[in-house]
């Protein structure tokens, strides 16, 4: 069972607020991510982590900001939130060696009025 | 160019169906790994299976089955004799080890499953 929490699940902020939405997880991965998703639709990568320290952008380009000063810890910051950020973000973590798969949190749903 | 291709968009079967999603996957690798993942209504993804490039051995897990064929670069997934629980959307994913096995997923299928 994965153990990967994210918090908050649902949040609806107004224009111009900073916003982190929080990611945590208890399996000593070193591997962390960021994806931006719409409702059922594709993934994006917008953030990675290789271990503490190690923060890298992703595919999709993004006003987020990342930090992973603990292993376990990897929040993301949107300094003034825009209704283009209206999304639904999912964190994930993964072991460094190998190709193992993916643990996903439940996903923070954000609107942004 | 899109690495991991889902070309079914929706799909929507009566219960009890068989249903097979679809997965391309493009890659010049020769070590590789390919993930199914469900993400039902309440939004989290869930793991399904992982195949590594060497290993083309069909599997079976109860009702859901992975067809791996290298020759196509095809990676499909059967369900059979589909059920409401079923309903959810479905992604498939692809992974390279010398691209520091970073993940890259299809667009995704939404499986609906009608009684």
């Amino acid at each position: 069972e994965a153990d990967i929490y994210q918090t908050p699940r649902y949040l609806v902020i107004g224009t111009g607020k900073k916003i982190t939405l929080e990611c945590s997880q208890t399996m000593g991965h070193d591997k962390m991510y960021w994806y931006q998703q719409d409702p059922g639709m594709e993934l994006h990568l917008i953030h990675y982590s290789y271990g503490v320290n190690s923060t890298e952008k992703g595919d999709l380009s993004s006003e987020s900001t990342v930090s992973r000063i603990r292993t376990e810890h990897f929040p993301l910051t949107l300094e003034s939130a825009r209704p283009s950020h209206t999304s639904q973000y999912l964190c994930a973590s993964s072991r460094l060696a190998g190709a193992g798969e993916l643990f996903f949190g439940e996903g923070s749903r954000l609107t942004v009025l | 160019a899109q690495k991991v291709t889902q070309a079914q968009t929706e799909i929507s079967v009566v219960e009890k169906e068989d249903v097979t999603l679809d997965c391309v996957y493009e890659t010049r690798d020769t070590t590789y790994y390919l993930f199914w993942y469900k993400q039902p209504p309440s939004g989290e993804l869930v793991f399904l299976i992982r195949r590594n490039s060497f290993d083309e051995q069909n599997e079976i897990s109860g009702r859901y089955s992975w067809n791996f064929q290298k020759s196509t670069s095809s990676f499909n997934f059967t369900i059979t004799a589909s059920q409401v629980v079923d309903s959810a959307v479905y992604f498939c994913a692809l992974s390279e080890v010398d691209n520091f096995n970073k993940f890259y997923f299809g667009s995704g299928t939404k499986l609906n499953v009608k009684p």
